[in-house]
């Protein structure tokens, strides 16, 4: 199973929106809602952004946002901020009971 | 205090074993399944292995298949992973975290981390 095909590096102004995809395959994107994004700062555990493509944990700042169109699922961060400097990885279930990830994209806030 | 604490990690010589613990606290441990991912250093994440709430089921990726072993002690609210045969790219931060379910299924989703137990392989 290859990971997700995510960018390595996106980038915004402080303000600006900015969107990063993650693309799999109809096994996994595709196939089933089940994408989630998770945000990792330097040194830190990653946290959870956004579950079930679309939905936003308590506490996460309505500023993240998913969706998912085809094989591809997006998270956009809207309004950028400084804290919003970190790493970014998309997650699906995949055919047969497994679990993958991207490949990871470092959001820069110039 | 809802918390998942890794223990366990080390230096290990290649072919060597090593077992990792993961302690929960705060939550009902058998409302989750339960799941080990890693990060080797500087790279993105790889998932390991889920056990579900029960223990009766579990999975793993094809690069640790055969070699590493999810177990879980309900009683103890803990989970563990035993690694055996390791190699040089099974080098990374190990995490514990949960998955979320219903009475039926797992909701697919990592909504708690510890905060990962470093295992070094080097000869």
């Amino acid at each position: 199973q290859s990971a997700l095909t995510q960018p390595p590096s996106a980038s915004g102004s402080p303000g600006q929106s900015v969107t990063i995809s993650c693309t799999g395959t109809s096994s996994d994107v595709g196939g089933y809602n089940y994408v989630s994004w998770y945000q990792q700062h330097p040194n830190e555990a990653p946290k959870l952004l956004i579950y079930e493509v679309i939905k936003r944990p308590s506490g996460v700042p309505d500023r993240f946002s998913g969706s998912k169109s085809g094989n591809t699922a997006s998270l956009t961060v809207s309004g950028l901020q400084a804290e919003d400097e970190a790493d970014y990885f998309c997650s699906s279930y995949a055919d047969v009971n497994k679990l993958i990830f991207g490949g990871g994209t470092k959001l820069t806030v110039l | 205090q809802v918390q998942l604490v890794e223990s366990g990690g080390g230096l290990v010589k290649p072919g060597g074993s090593l077992r990792l613990s993961c302690a929960a606290s705060g939550f009902t441990f058998t409302d989750y399944y339960m799941t080990w991912i890693r990060q080797a250093p500087g790279k993105g994440l790889e998932w390991v292995t889920y056990i579900s709430s029960s223990g009766n089921t579990n999975y793993y990726a094809a690069s640790v298949e055969g070699r590493f072993t999810i177990s879980r002690d309900n009683a103890r609210t803990s989970v563990f992973l035993h690694m055996n045969s390791l190699r040089l790219e099974d080098a990374a931060v190990y995490y514990c975290a949960r998955i979320p379910r219903n009475n039926w299924q797992a909701y697919w989703y990592f909504d708690l981390w510890g905060r990962g137990s470093l295992v070094t392989v080097s000869s």
